[in-house]
Parts: structure tokens; sequence; C-alpha cells
């Protein structure tokens, strides 16, 4: 059974500050996604990962994916108030796309 | 362009009654999936369409639930005889194959 961590859970920073999510997967998988949530809307799609190595950049987000190790990391730098929101990764499997999700990482910028 | 909607946006129901949950995918969007999110258990998958292939059911979590996508646009989710545990925010999502699924706003299900 596929199973997706991310850490930490909650994580209050301040402006101008760089900061890591981590997103640990059980079984190899062919797609890793990031997701932005922002309180009482949907998901936002940020970021796909496909391969060994890949690394996305949007702004002040950067995802990169290490299959070998099954980890994902979701990088922020310099951090701005805009930035609060809840952050998932997602996993689909080989053949079958249907999205296993992080716990969640729930960000707060503090001024 | 017009993105995934989901209809109602909020539905208060009584325990044991049963509701309809609608989602109209992005046009074109071959794939389709309800998803459902709760404080307790997180975001889980519930159900995936892909074309003209039978569903993926593996998430739904009872016999209480079901689904349907006609015509491989809309889909429905139907919960029979709601029980507390069921309230949650049901999400619908779209996807061309093999890429980013697009979320709806989701319908917020209340059972009392």
């Amino acid at each position: 059974e596929l199973k997706v961590e991310q850490n930490p859970l909650f994580l209050s920073m301040q402006e101008g500050k760089n900061y890591t999510i981590y997103c640990n997967y059980s079984t190899t998988s062919d797609r890793l996604y990031w997701y932005r949530q922002d309180p009482g809307k949907s998901l936002e799609s940020l970021f796909v990962l496909l391969s060994n190595g890949a690394v996305k950049q949007e702004g002040r987000l950067m995802a990169s994916l290490d299959t070998k190790a099954r980890l994902s990391t979701l990088h922020i730098t310099a951090a701005v108030h805009d930035l609060s929101a809840t952050y998932f990764c997602a996993v689909s499997n080989f053949g079958n796309e249907k999205l296993t999700f992080g716990t969640g990482t729930r960000l707060t910028i503090i001024p | 362009g017009a993105g995934v909607s989901q209809s109602p946006s909020n539905k208060v129901t009584e325990k044991g009654k049963d509701v309809e949950l609608r989602c109209d995918p992005i046009s074109g969007h071959t794939a389709l999936y309800w998803y459902r999110q709760s404080l307790g258990q997180g975001l889980e998958f519930l159900i995936y369409f892909q074309g003209n292939s039978a569903p993926d059911k593996s998430g739904l979590p009872s016999d209480r639930f079901s689904a349907e996508r006609t015509g491989g646009s809309v889909s429905t989710l139907t919960i029979q005889r709601t029980q507390q545990e069921d309230s949650a925010v049901y999400l619908c999502a779209s996807s061309p194959r093999l890429a980013a699924q697009y979320f709806g706003p989701g319908t917020r299900l209340t059972v009392l």
C-alpha cells in the first residue's frame, strides 16, 4: 500500500526566511505532485515532477524529486505572507492515476 | 476557460437520507476523479473514471457509495443512507491523460 508522509505538519516562519517541506513516499511511483490549498478553497496545482532529479521552480517555490530516496522537497525562498496556505504532496502509481496524498503542511508566514 | 464545477456547494442532510453530488469536468478531459477531505482522514481517493474503461472504485468506503459518469462528461456521486461519518468536503477533479488534476471547489456535506 502506497503511503505518503509530509513533514512538518505545521510551519510558522518569518517573512524573508527560507524553509523546506519534505515529502516521503513508501513505494516506487512515476509521478509526484504538489498542490496548494487556501482556507476554505480547493486545491491548486503547483508542480508535476516526472523523473529522478526533476526540479521545477515558480516564483519563490522550488520543487525537486529524488526517486531513489523516494523523497520530494518543496523549498520556499524569502517567504512572503501570500504564501501562507496548506501544501500537499501527492503520488500516483504506475499505470493508475489516482492520487495518494500526504497529510499536508500548514504554512503560516509571520510578518 | 471554465474550470471544474461542482454542485451543490453545500449540502445539509439528515442521517439516513440519500444525497447526490454533481461534478462537471473541464471539457475534453478524459479522466475524472472523486476525493473527499475530512479532518480525521485527510484527502482520500474515492473513485476514478478514465475514458470508456471500467472505473476504479477501490477507494469507495462502503457499498452505500456509488458514482457514475454519463457520456464521458458529467459525474454524479451518490451516497445512500447517509451517516454522520460521511460528513466531509467532496472534491471532484479532472485531467487530460497523464497530467495534473484540476480540482473543483468541492461540496461540503454535513450529515446531522
